[in-house]
């Protein structure tokens, strides 16, 4: 399809682990989104890509936690040592560029639940 | 760090009543607010992109207006029907900045 996609849709994964959540915005916006929705919480604002500036990591909860995005294209966001207050709903979001009135689009979103 | 509260927190509306909630955002440094709709287990949809002080936006029995000069936005809903329970969550874009969002109003249209 035309939207953001990311996987995996869910996963689970043991205290400790590292995963990797990936991102494949639409194709040609510049912009790109991480947040994530823990339970009860609002969105939480994770990391911001624009072209080629410099990312906007500060929503990083800690140093456990990366992302990349290759090529100006599809993002990947790493978390190591995996802890159970990381579970969250992960959203990518993606927007055409610097416009005023650019919405943004959101993905599926990948759950992860840390047991 | 840009504050932006939404409220209430959650509402609860009969059938068929209207209603309204607010959003409050930083007055200064004004790019862009964003609405958007939030259903359980879907990803989160655009409502709305606004960007002018006094704007005024309408889609179906869903509008919003804007004042940027006192940093404040307001969505109301007209006749609420159950189908439109949802999260519904605003952002704030400054200048040269990130979007920033709300915690969201959650509503229950109660049949």
């Amino acid at each position: 399809g035309a939207g953001v996609s990311q996987s995996p849709s869910n996963k689970v994964t043991e205290k400790g682990k590292d995963v990797e959540l990936r991102c494949d915005p639409i194709s040609g916006h510049t912009a790109l989104y991480w947040y994530r929705q823990s339970l009860g919480q609002g969105l939480e604002f994770l990391i911001y890509f624009q072209g080629n500036s410099a990312p906007d990591k500060s929503g990083l909860p800690s140093d456990r936690f990366s992302a990349e995005r290759t090529g100006g294209s599809v993002s990947t966001l790493t978390i190591q040592r995996t802890q159970q207050e990381d579970s969250a709903v992960y959203l990518c979001a993606s927007s055409p560029d610097r416009g005023r009135g650019n919405t943004i689009y959101f993905g599926e979103g990948s759950w992860l639940t840390v047991v | 760090i840009l504050n932006v509260e939404q409220s209430p927190q959650s509402l609860h509306v009969q059938e068929g009543d209207s209603t309204n909630f607010t959003c409050s955002f930083p007055s200064s440094n004004f790019y862009a607010l964003h609405w958007y709709r939030w259903e359980t287990a879907k990803s989160p949809e655009a409502l709305f992109v606004m960007t002018l002080n006094g704007d005024e936006k309408k889609k179906g029995r869903i509008s919003a207006t804007l004042n940027t000069k006192e940093g404040y936005s307001y969505l109301y809903i007209k006749g609420s029907q159950p189908e439109d329970s949802a999260t519904y969550l605003c952002a704030f874009k400054a200048a040269g900045n990130k979007l920033t969002f709300g915690g969201g109003t959650r509503v229950l249209v109660k049949p």
